[in-house]
């Protein structure tokens, strides 16, 4: 099984700051990474996939880069409603498809 | 545009059989195109796969649930099922639906909104 781990567990950042997540694979997943967005009470989205696509109707501020095993997901400048909870995700090596922890974004 | 919207108990009993349907809109389930997928996420945690099916039948579970967990097919309902055995209170969580659009080599694009299920007598 491919382990995910991100990084950091949870991030501070002003409104209009840019703010960088990290996702480590434990083998190599090539591009078949994918990042999803979180809020409360609200069902996961789809933000980027073969680690730099943006899928439908998301902003360019997000931004996908990496692979092999070290990933990175860039929000330019943040807007309120990006304050959540960011996944990332393998499915090349399945089953098991799996998940990184997450990362909390949050308002410094 | 695919639609997806879960159905089912939302509270099952230690040692029972939790059972949740997925009603698919918006595209047939027959499509070759997704397979059809099942994630939980504990109160507080992260995503954990279940398992997929694509409408043939061809089923993929986690390892780590193997053993407890079925999920189904119906065509003519245009729907898909979940199904897992021996529930204990470490199963509760909330259980999503979704698609993978295995065509476009797209994960997870669509979900349902959730449903939340708990295990206590």
């Amino acid at each position: 099984e491919i382990v995910m781990t991100q990084s950091p567990a949870t991030l501070s950042v002003s409104p209009g700051e840019r703010a960088t997540l990290s996702c480590r694979a434990s083998q190599s997943v090539s591009s078949n990474l994918a990042w999803y967005q979180q809020k409360p009470g609200q069902a996961p989205r789809l933000l980027i996939y073969g680690a730099s696509t943006r899928a439908t109707g998301i902003p360019a501020r997000f931004s996908g880069s990496g692979s092999g095993t070290e990933f990175t997901l860039t929000i330019s400048s943040l807007q309120s409603e990006d304050f959540a909870v960011y996944y990332c995700q393998q499915y090349i090596n399945w089953p098991p498809v799996s998940f990184g922890q997450g990362t909390k974004v949050e308002i410094k | 545009q695919l639609q997806l919207q879960e159905s089912g108990p939302g509270l099952v009993k230690p040692s029972e059989t939790l059972s949740l349907t997925c009603t698919v809109s918006g595209g047939s389930i027959s499509s070759s195109r997704y397979f059809w997928v099942w994630i939980r996420q504990p109160p507080g945690r992260g995503l954990e796969w279940i398992g997929s099916i694509h409408y043939s039948g061809n089923t993929y579970y986690n390892p780590s649930l193997k053993s407890r967990v079925t999920i189904s097919v119906d065509t003519s309902k245009n729907q898909f099922s979940l199904k897992l055995s021996s529930v204990t209170a470490a199963d509760t969580a909330v259980f999503y639906c979704a698609a993978w659009d295995k065509v476009g080599a797209i994960p997870f694009d669509y979900w349902g909104q959730g449903s939340l299920v708990t295990v206590s007598s």
